[in-house]
Order: structure tokens, then sequence, then C-alpha cells
């Protein structure tokens, strides 16, 4: 499996321009998750889907962020309009659903992540 | 806010083992401890977890205390591709949403 594949890989976009960022999980994976990571706040969860749906979407700063998950294998994370202070690098993430007692497949599979810097 | 505290760096000589602590002292009695570590430029890997007994695969070793308030990651013979920033993660697990990465601690392995 190629694993979880991000597009673009960096972004460069002026300040009150739409940014969206383009995830494809791993097959088979039912959880995708979106985050973060910026050199103050570190690596945070923005939103996370399963089967599809989103589940929690307490971490998404604003309403300019909007994430959506139309089929299993495909999701975007949207900034509209975007500022310079969303510059990030934003990771996609996937996993399965927990099997057994001691969740032994309980892991997170990140992508290389979309450097986006906002001028 | 991240339940656990890592030291923020760490040097260990190539070919050594790098013992990497962890406190957790509020871990609930049935959050896993994780282990994923960042290597420059790329998202997060996963390296191991566990819930109260030791555990060990080909990447690592997992050490967790006996009342489970810390853990130590054991790299047996660290090599430079271990660079990396390492973080100790407590929680229910990815798909509950809850994996809150901390600071880390980061790894420089030297020649």
């Amino acid at each position: 499996d190629a694993g979880v594949i991000q597009s673009p890989r960096h972004e460069v976009t002026e300040m009150g321009q739409e940014v969206t960022l383009r995830c494809k999980p791993i097959s088979g994976h039912d959880y995708l998750f979106w985050y973060r990571q910026t050199m103050m706040r570190g690596l945070e969860l923005l939103i996370y889907f399963n089967n599809n749906v989103p589940i929690d979407d307490s971490g998404m700063p604003e309403d300019r962020f909007s994430a959506k998950m139309p089929n299993a294998s495909f999701s975007t994370l949207k900034i509209q309009p975007s500022e310079p202070r969303d510059s990030a690098v934003y990771f996609c993430a996937s996993s399965l659903t927990p099997q057994g007692a001691l969740a032994t497949n309980e892991k997170l599979f990140f992508g290389s992540g979309t450097q986006l810097s906002v001028l | 806010d991240a339940k656990t505290t890592q030291p923020p760096s760490m040097d260990c000589a190539e070919g050594r083992a790098a013992n990497l602590p962890c406190n957790h002292s509020t871990i609930s009695g049935n959050e896993y401890v994780y282990w994923y570590r960042q290597i420059h430029s790329q998202g997060p890997q996963y390296i191991i977890h566990g819930l109260k007994n030791n555990e060990t695969n080909e990447m690592a070793s997992l050490i967790i205390t006996e009342d489970r308030k810390s853990s130590t990651l054991i790299l047996p013979h660290a090599t430079l591709r271990d660079t990396a920033v390492y973080y100790c993660i407590v929680g229910y697990g990815g798909s509950q949403g809850n994996l809150i990465f901390g600071k880390g601690t980061k790894l420089s392995v030297k020649p």
C-alpha cells in the first residue's frame, strides 16, 4: 500500500484566497484524522471521521475551516478565506477500528503533510 | 493539554541504547501508553504502545512501571536515522480522537 497520500506537498497562497488540502487514506481504514502542526502549538487534532462521518470537529479553529469526506478514499480540508496565521503543516492520518481488548491494531498512519504558507 | 512529561532533548551515541523516559502520573486505568516519533519534515510514525505489560517489537521496547505512572522507550542500538522527536502519549486510542501530542523529546544520535 502507498500509505496515506496528501496533496499538494507545498502550498503558497495570498491572504484571502481559498485553500483546499487533499487526503487519500490507506485503503480499508475507516478512521481519518486531520492534524495541524506549528512551532507554537505543536501537533493539534482538528477533526476526525469514522466511516466518512465527522465525529468530533471541536479542534477546528473557526468557521473559516471546513472538512469533508465524500467517500472512503478521499477527504478535503478547506480554508476560506485563508489568513497568515493559518500557515502550518497540515497532516492527514488514518487508522483501523481497534480489534480486541488490547487493540493490537490501534495505530495512526500519517501522511507526509502539506506545508501551507499564507502570505 | 498533553498528559505526559518528557525531557525536551537527549543525546545518544550511535550503537548505544537510547532510553527515553516519560511521566504520566494521571493516567487512567484503561488508558494506553503510545510512542510515536517524527523525523524532520515527515509525518509522525507509530513505534509501539502498551497497557500494563512491557512490550517489544522490531523497532523498540516499552517498559511500563507497575504503578503505570511512568514508562521508558528503549531503542536498543540507536542509529543516526533514529534522530527524531519522540512523543509519549496516553489515551484511549487514536480511534477515540484523543491522542494529544505534546512537545516530545528531541533525540539526537551522534556518531
